[in-house]
């Protein structure tokens, strides 16, 4: 069956940088048409699309966010990791990494890790 | 980028009513790559709809979605209690992959 889950620290100072790591099974990214993507969703409001690393090593990026964010792929691990740079409390959110296909959109989600960003 | 636009903000029905709730796009959607999610307090999103019309896994077939271009609708027959929740769409024919801001189902 698969699963996602983050990792990560849940609390970073301003002007550092995040590193959250995804680590799935069920699935291999170096299967033709699988994806992982990162959202993240702070308290209270709405989810926000970050990022996607596809099977072939093509990567899409936020349109705000992307001279901040870099995300990359260990696919011997099952691993997806995503680093942004230069972090604010405004970025304080709980952040989902899930499986995505095209075609299928992202259709398993891991249970998120909440990041808090604060000196 | 694509703007979603979901509407309306909150919906207050009673179990057993009908749901329809809107997303209508900045432009069109490619290939009608628009899907919806379902989302509880202290829960990840769930798949619920993709390609517009197609019901997700285990997904039960009071959830119906519809449209193209830039106007989508998810419709639920019948409100059952666990149906109240937060619902989002999300394009992913274009990146950035963008969300609508969602839509809150509340207990009338």
């Amino acid at each position: 069956q698969v699963t996602l889950r983050e990792s990560g620290p849940a609390l970073v100072k301003p002007t550092q940088t995040l590193t959250l790591t995804c680590t799935f099974s069920g699935f291999s990214l170096s299967t033709s048409g699988m994806c992982v993507s990162w959202i993240r969703q702070p308290p209270g409001k709405a989810l926000e699309w970050l990022a996607r690393i596809d099977w072939d090593d093509d990567t899409y990026y936020s349109t705000s966010l992307k001279t901040r964010l870099t995300i990359s792929k260990d696919t011997s691990k099952n691993q997806v990791v995503l680093t942004m740079t230069n972090m604010d409390p405004v970025d304080t959110a709980t952040y989902y990494c899930a499986r995505t296909r095209p075609g299928y959109s992202a259709d398993y989600w891991g249970q998120g890790t909440l990041v808090t960003v604060s000196s | 980028e694509i703007v979603l636009t979901q509407s309306p903000g909150t919906l207050s029905l009673s179990p057993g009513e009908r749901a329809t709730l809107s997303c209508r796009a900045s432009q069109s959607v490619s290939s009608s790559y628009l899907a919806w999610y379902q989302q509880k307090p202290g829960q990840a999103p769930r798949l619920l709809i993709y390609g517009a019309s197609s019901r997700a896994t285990g997904i039960p077939d009071r959830f119906s979605g519809s449209g193209s271009g830039t106007d989508f609708t998810l419709t639920i027959s019948r409100l059952e209690p666990e149906d109240f929740a937060v619902y989002y769409c999300q394009q992913y024919g274009s990146s950035p992959y963008t969300f609508g801001q969602g839509t809150k189902l509340d207990i009338k």
